[in-house]
């Protein structure tokens, strides 16, 4: 089973930031939070992942809890391409990845 | 293109046929791995390697499937006697060590007819 919680779906105003949350409240000492979305019928892209202090790149900002047992991705200005499956996901340092079923993000005009 | 190349995207085979993926990595990535995506369903974890070692193999790699990586650079992933299960996504991925990130190919598509 995934170690994360995610909702289902969620929708987003083109051009708003879109806010995703993940629930991770068993994440152990030593793994980190990964991200990754997924657009229709093409393979997983990475976005961002951390460990305990937020983080950002160009793509989006993740804010990890103090506690570390969420977590929220954040897309500063949601576009219609941005629209995909957004995971969420706790891994330890090797790197093995156990997808959940992550969140529909639509982004509408 | 640098990233990680998987080849072919889409392959239609009838039952009991064999068919064999390819994967390049994003080169000089040591580490290689196979997932398996089917509809509706996240990526899940079939094998993967270090350099030309194959050190973990899911429960979900029955006998009939088969990963090599021979020489430590590209990957193929066969699956005899393929059945109507089979249908779903290949996806390739490769990084270069343990903590490292993780990059994705596009795929490759089985359909078992």
């Amino acid at each position: 089973d995934a170690k994360t919680t995610q909702p289902t779906s969620m929708d987003c105003a083109e051009g708003r930031a879109a806010n995703l949350p993940c629930n991770h409240s068993t994440i152990s000492g030593n793994e980190y939070v990964y991200w990754y979305r997924q657009i229709h019928s093409q393979g997983p892209q990475y976005i961002i992942h951390g460990l305990k202090n937020n983080e950002t790149n160009e793509m989006a900002s993740l804010i990890i809890t103090e506690d570390r047992k969420s977590s929220t991705l954040i897309l500063p200005h949601a576009t219609l391409r941005d629209t995909a499956v957004y995971y969420c996901i706790v891994t330890d340092s090797w790197g093995k990845l156990q997808f959940g079923a992550g969140t529909q993000v639509v982004v509408t005009p | 293109d640098t990233g990680v190349s998987q080849d072919p995207r889409h392959k239609i085979t009838k039952r009991g046929q064999n068919v064999t993926f390819r994967c390049d990595p994003i080169s000089e990535h040591n580490r290689l791995y196979w997932y398996r995506q089917t509809l509706g369903q996240g990526p899940e974890f079939l094998t993967y390697f270090q350099n030309e070692a194959q050190l973990e193999k899911s429960r979900l790699l029955s006998d009939r499937f088969s990963a090599e990586r021979p020489k430590g650079s590209f990957s193929t992933l066969e699956i005899q006697r393929t059945e109507q299960g089979d249908s779903a996504m290949y996806l390739c991925a490769s990084s270069l060590a343990t903590g490292n990130t993780i990059y994705f190919g596009e795929g490759s598509w089985l359909t078992v007819v």
